[in-house]
């Protein structure tokens, strides 16, 4: 079956430290891999994705790279703001299956 | 941009009564998306739906119902509100999931049902 797996936060930083969020993944197919950011009080918002393996995905200085071999996506960024504080989800679809498989998120609080 | 709109942010209802979430987007996308997310459960799929008068069950649909009378609209409903559905419901659409389109998201409902 195809689910998504990340780490369990909360994870609280200082600002300009370096962010790893990990997220594994199981699927049927291949799949295309996505990171998804909740800040408060709002829907959830495409960050990056990543449609097949060794692509790497990348957005206001967020990166994820579809790793095959380990059935990986890690979000990172390398030096993280406290505009950066939310939720963040790890998804998956796969190319033969019908629904997305989201990861039950990971909070994000950065203090200045 | 595409863009997602739910009808209301906070909704407060009363046990029993039938509730309407309405969900418009407006980028000609053929697939929508209905979620619920509660603490700790992460989002849990409750109906989708591929075409229009089309739909098909998720996860948890039980106590739902939905309806795509048209492309653009996805409404979901709840026949009779209980307060174990009480949550954050997220409306998505994308456009082609053959071939990995992202979700697009509207800004959610907070519903209460006391």
């Amino acid at each position: 079956g195809n689910s998504v797996t990340q780490m369990e936060g909360p994870v609280t930083l200082s600002e300009e430290a370096f962010l790893t969020i990990n997220c594994t993944y199981t699927a049927t197919g291949y799949p295309s891999l996505f990171w998804y950011v909740q800040y408060p009080g709002e829907g959830l918002q495409l960050l990056l994705k990543a449609t097949k393996a060794d692509d790497k995905g990348s957005n206001k200085g967020f990166e994820a790279t579809y790793r095959k071999e380990t059935t990986s996506f890690h979000l990172e960024k390398g030096s993280v703001q406290v505009s950066d504080s939310a939720v963040y989800f790890c998804a998956l679809i796969s190319n033969t299956g019908n629904q997305f498989y989201f990861g039950t998120g990971t909070s994000l609080t950065v203090i200045p | 941009d595409v863009k997602v709109t739910q009808s209301s942010r906070y909704l407060v209802k009363r046990t029993g009564e039938k509730v309407f979430l309405e969900c418009v987007q407006d980028m000609d996308h053929e697939n929508m998306f209905w979620y619920r997310q509660d603490p700790g459960l992460g989002l849990r799929l409750i109906y989708f739906s591929y075409d229009v008068k089309m739909k098909e069950k998720g996860d948890i649909p039980e106590g739902y119902s939905v309806s795509r009378e048209k492309k653009e609209r996805f409404s979901l409903i709840l026949e009779s509100a209980s307060t174990n559905q009480t949550s954050m419901y997220l409306c998505a659409s994308s456009f082609d999931r053959a071939r990995g389109s992202p979700l697009h998201f509207g800004n959610g409902t907070r519903l209460t049902v006391t």
